[in-house]
């Protein structure tokens, strides 16, 4: 069974600094997504990463993928307030045809 | 990508009744998918809805509690049934775009989500 776990659960940064959340996964897996949610939203997908050392870019967060570790890393640079939102990884099963979630990070930014 | 959406946004309902939500999906998809989220937590995956037959559940969720139809590639119905609090929850639709393994594509997007109160 596909097991996914994030750390940190909650994270609070200040502007301008960096940080990584992590995404561990259990068994294998050669596709991983990365959402973003708004409180009171629905998901916002960021990145689909689909083999191993793919690394993905858009503003300030890059998304990289490590199948041999089952790692996937989300890195903040210069963190500003309008990054804070719930942040999930999530883990394709082998088919193809099914996600699991990790628990989420909760980013706030402060000023 | 895909446009999704839901009907209804939000209900409050009384215990021991039942709600059915739709999701409506802008283009023909082979993959839908009925998902939980309950208060600050992650998403759990009830059920695969599959265009002509039963659902595939998950551990967990039974045809029963959440029946599920998919009468063609662009729309699906979750039914809630007889509810109780523990059923308060953001039951969101998800569709998966590209081949199964086709590389590039497969992503998968979300609907804006039904947030149903039990009361």
């Amino acid at each position: 069974e596909l097991k996914v776990e994030q750390n940190p659960l909650f994270l609070s940064m200040q502007e301008e600094k960096n940080y990584t959340i992590y995404c561990n996964y259990s068994t294998t897996s050669d596709r991983l997504y990365w959402y973003r949610q708004d409180p009171g939203k629905s998901l916002e997908s960021l990145f689909v990463l689909l083999s191993n050392g793919a690394v993905k870019q858009e503003g300030r967060l890059m998304a990289s993928l490590d199948t041999k570790a089952r790692l996937s890393t989300l890195h903040i640079t210069a963190a500003v307030h309008d990054l804070s939102a719930t942040y999930f990884c999530a883990a394709d099963n082998n088919a193809g045809n099914m996600l699991t979630f990790g628990g989420g990070t909760r980013l706030m930014v402060k000023p | 990508s895909a446009v999704i959406s839901q009907k209804p946004s939000r209900d409050i309902c009384q215990r021991g009744t039942s709600l059915t939500i739709q999701c409506q999906v802008d283009s023909q998809v082979t993959m839908m998918f009925w998902y939980r989220q309950q208060p600050g937590q992650s998403l759990t995956l009830i059920a695969t809805a599959n265009q002509g037959s039963e659902a595939t559940y998950e551990s967990g969720f039974v045809i029963d509690k959440f029946p599920i139809s998919r009468p063609n590639l662009t729309f699906s119905t979750l039914t809630v049934s007889n509810m109780s609090p523990e059923d308060s929850s953001i039951y969101l639709c998800s569709v998966r775009t590209g081949g199964r393994r086709l590389a590039g594509h497969n992503e998968q997007f979300f609907g804006p989500g039904t947030r149903l109160t039990v009361l």
